[in-house]
């Protein structure tokens, strides 16, 4: 069973606010990943991590920032939010093999609306 | 660049049948392939996930198999049933480089 963990699960929040949506793994996981989803929609990876004082940016433009300062945690920090981004965030872990990604766990998921 | 596709992208059946949904990839050089099931508004669960020298897996009802040469990879589900309609996605693993995951299949299973 997939240890990882994300907080708040929704979240309506007004335009202009700071947010920080939190992800968290138990399994020693190097790779950590952020997607976000638009219903009915594909994924689209946002931010990725290799470790610790690693951060990426990834295929879809986002206005939101990373930080991996431990191991097991990942949050995503949006400085002031907008109604454009009102979607669903998705946060994911994998331990690397060799020369590639091992299996992938997912987490539950944040479902912001800004109003 | 890898590319990856589904077909179908949506399929609604009655009870009892047995399905197949398909994944297709451009690069073949794949380190592995995973396939995820989602559930409305949730987040993606693992359920099955095929090492690129392996050439299937099978849990429970599903049976996954890879055939990295044509690239493709196709999930069997058998005597299906409504708790299995949700959106089939596959992602693949290619060396050194993130997963790229497929539009998804979403299934309908009716009573």
């Amino acid at each position: 069973e997939a240890d990882i963990y994300q907080t708040p699960r929704y979240l309506v929040i007004g335009t202009g606010k700071k947010i920080t949506l939190e992800c968290s793994q138990t399994m020693g996981h190097d790779k950590m990943y952020w997607y976000q989803q638009d219903p009915g929609m594909e994924l689209h990876l946002i931010h990725y991590s290799y470790g610790v004082n690693s951060t990426e940016k990834g295929d879809l433009s986002s206005e939101s920032t990373v930080s991996r300062i431990r191991t097991e945690h990942f949050p995503l920090t949006l400085e002031s939010a907008r109604p454009s981004h009102t979607s669903q965030y998705l946060c994911a872990s994998s331990a690397p093999g060799r020369g590639g990604n091992t299996e992938a766990f997912f987490g539950q998921g944040t479902r912001l609306t800004v109003v | 660049k890898q590319e990856v596709t589904q077909i179908p992208a949506a399929l609604s059946v009655p009870e009892g049948e047995n399905l197949v949904l398909n994944c297709s990839f451009t690069d073949s050089a794949i380190y592995n392939l995973q396939w995820f099931r989602q559930d409305p508004g949730k987040g993606l669960t693992s359920l099955l996930l095929i090492q690129s020298s392996q050439r299937e897996q099978t849990s429970g009802r599903l049976n996954a198999s890879l055939d990295k040469s044509s690239g493709r990879s196709t999930l069997y589900i058998a005597a299906s049933q409504p708790g299995d309609s949700a959106t089939y996605l596959c992602a693949v693993s290619l060396y050194g480089q993130n997963f790229v995951f497929g539009p998804g299949t979403r299934l309908s299973v009716l009573p």
